[in-house]
């Protein structure tokens, strides 16, 4: 167990839906990553949050957004779903920005 | 472009039969590269942080090395406990702390 835990584990909904994924991040640890996992692409980077402010971003789609809330806790917000959306999306957080360590995972799937 | 290239995709050994699995990486200034472990719909667990050329860290029956453009994961008498992918990463000099993954090794130990 890493310490980090995601809510929902499995997602079921339709195009053009909108979800929120939820991630809570170890104790302690300011920085909260988020990943999405498809079986063609493997794991992407999307964003970073630390301490509540956006530090990094990848290549995540406009249709998505995320935050990070005073607790620390952090949301991830897909918007105008696509079947091409269908994925796992993984929450890493860190301490100290070098070893990043994972929930368990949302899997969305949209039908 | 920095890359991070896996090999093989998928290895079968029997109980016992010890191996080494490849990352090599182009990249332009590396922070850190980094081992993980993931099973079926889980997420990553991680395994190892390694920073400079000649370093070696060791877990259990795991082995990771690495030299100034790539790094074995050698594993030593494996168990079918072992079966799981293997997931390098690295962590860039420059810019933010995302995470570049290489597409896995998919490993399976035969007992």
């Amino acid at each position: 167990d890493s310490g980090v835990t995601q809510t929902p584990k499995h997602l079921i909904t339709a195009t053009g839906q909108r979800v929120t994924l939820r991630c809570s991040p170890r104790s302690g640890d300011l920085s909260v990553y988020w990943y999405q996992q498809s079986l063609d692409q493997g794991l992407q980077f999307l964003i970073q949050y630390y301490n509540g402010e956006e530090r990094a971003k990848g290549n995540i789609l406009e249709r998505f957004s995320a935050q990070q809330f005073p607790d620390l806790h952090s949301e991830l917000n897909l918007s105008s779903l696509e079947l091409g959306d269908s994925a796992l999306y993984f929450c890493a957080s860190s301490a100290t920005g070098y070893e990043q360590y994972f929930g368990p995972g949302t899997r969305l799937t949209v039908t | 472009e920095d890359q991070v290239t896996q090999s093989p995709e998928a290895l079968r050994l029997q109980e016992g039969e010890s191996s080494s699995l490849n990352c090599s990486y182009t990249v332009s200034g590396l922070r850190g590269l980094f081992w993980y472990r993931q099973d079926p719909g889980k997420g990553p667990e991680f395994l190892f942080t390694l920073y400079s050329a000649g370093e070696e860290k060791e877990k259990e029956r795991l082995k990771a090395t690495l030299t100034k453009k790539e790094s074995f994961l050698h594993i030593t008498a494996p168990k079918p406990e072992d079966s799981a992918t293997y997931l390098c990463a690295v962590l860039l000099n420059f810019g933010n702390e995302k995470l570049t993954f290489g597409t896995g090794t998919r490993l399976t130990i035969i007992p």
